[in-house]
């Protein structure tokens, strides 16, 4: 069973302030690094596909950035909102289309 | 539009009996995929399927079985083997560049 690493486990901050986290997995067979968002009695809703060493995506506030030769990816939040509120999962997809998920970082940001 | 169902939302079974917790789909998607969440801990994988009339056992298959008959519909048995079934369980359907499409899970309670 592969090993994916969130840190920290949860996160607290104030309204406005940027915030970023952690995900390692493993930097051997890699295929893509997936990150997710889950809010409170909803479905996870996919954020970013990575695929690429030294990638970068953006969706509004929130970027990402990857790096497969040491196998981690951060997740930054930018002016968080209270709406930012959530866990945000990463999962690491080897070859065969499986997904390993971490444990999660839960967001709590206090207006 | 085009989502995927999970039902029911929560489920209560009395020890010794088989459950099966339904997942439709309308997306299209050839891959469909199992995972259980217990507290404190990530999504792990249970069984996943890549096209009709084939499935794979994940990481923790023990006490669980699958069909895949129709592409729309992927359900999950969880049997009497199953030691400790209570837990969350989360559908998931994926298209090949983007990320998983989850259900809004099933809370099954063992009573």
């Amino acid at each position: 069973i592969l090993n994916v690493e969130q840190s920290p486990q949860s996160l607290h901050v104030q309204e406005g302030d940027s915030t970023n986290f952690t995900c390692s997995f493993p930097s051997s067979n890699f295929y893509a690094l997936h990150w997710y968002r889950w809010e409170t009695a909803k479905s996870p809703e996919a954020l970013f596909v990575m695929t690429l060493n030294g990638d970068e995506k953006k969706k509004g506030r929130i970027s990402a950035t990857l790096n497969t030769k040491e196998g981690y990816s951060y997740l930054y939040i930018k002016g968080s909102q209270p709406e930012d509120s959530a866990t945000y999962l990463c999962a690491f997809g080897a070859a065969g289309n499986k997904l390993t998920f971490g444990g999660g970082t839960r967001v709590l940001v206090k207006p | 539009d085009g989502g995927i169902t999970q039902s029911p939302k929560y489920l209560f079974r009395k020890e010794g009996q088989n459950v099966t917790l339904s997942c439709e789909q309308n997306l299209n998607h050839d891959a469909m995929y199992w995972y259980r969440q217990d507290p404190g801990q990530g999504l792990r994988l249970i069984y996943y399927s890549q096209i009709v009339n084939d499935f794979q056992k994940g990481d923790i298959a023990e006490g669980y079985s699958v069909s895949r008959e129709k592409k729309e519909s992927f359900p999950l048995t969880v049997t009497s083997a199953q030691k400790n079934p209570t837990a969350f369980y989360l559908c998931a359907s994926r298209d090949s560049d983007y990320g998983y499409t989850f259900g809004s899970g099933t809370r099954l309670t063992v009573v």
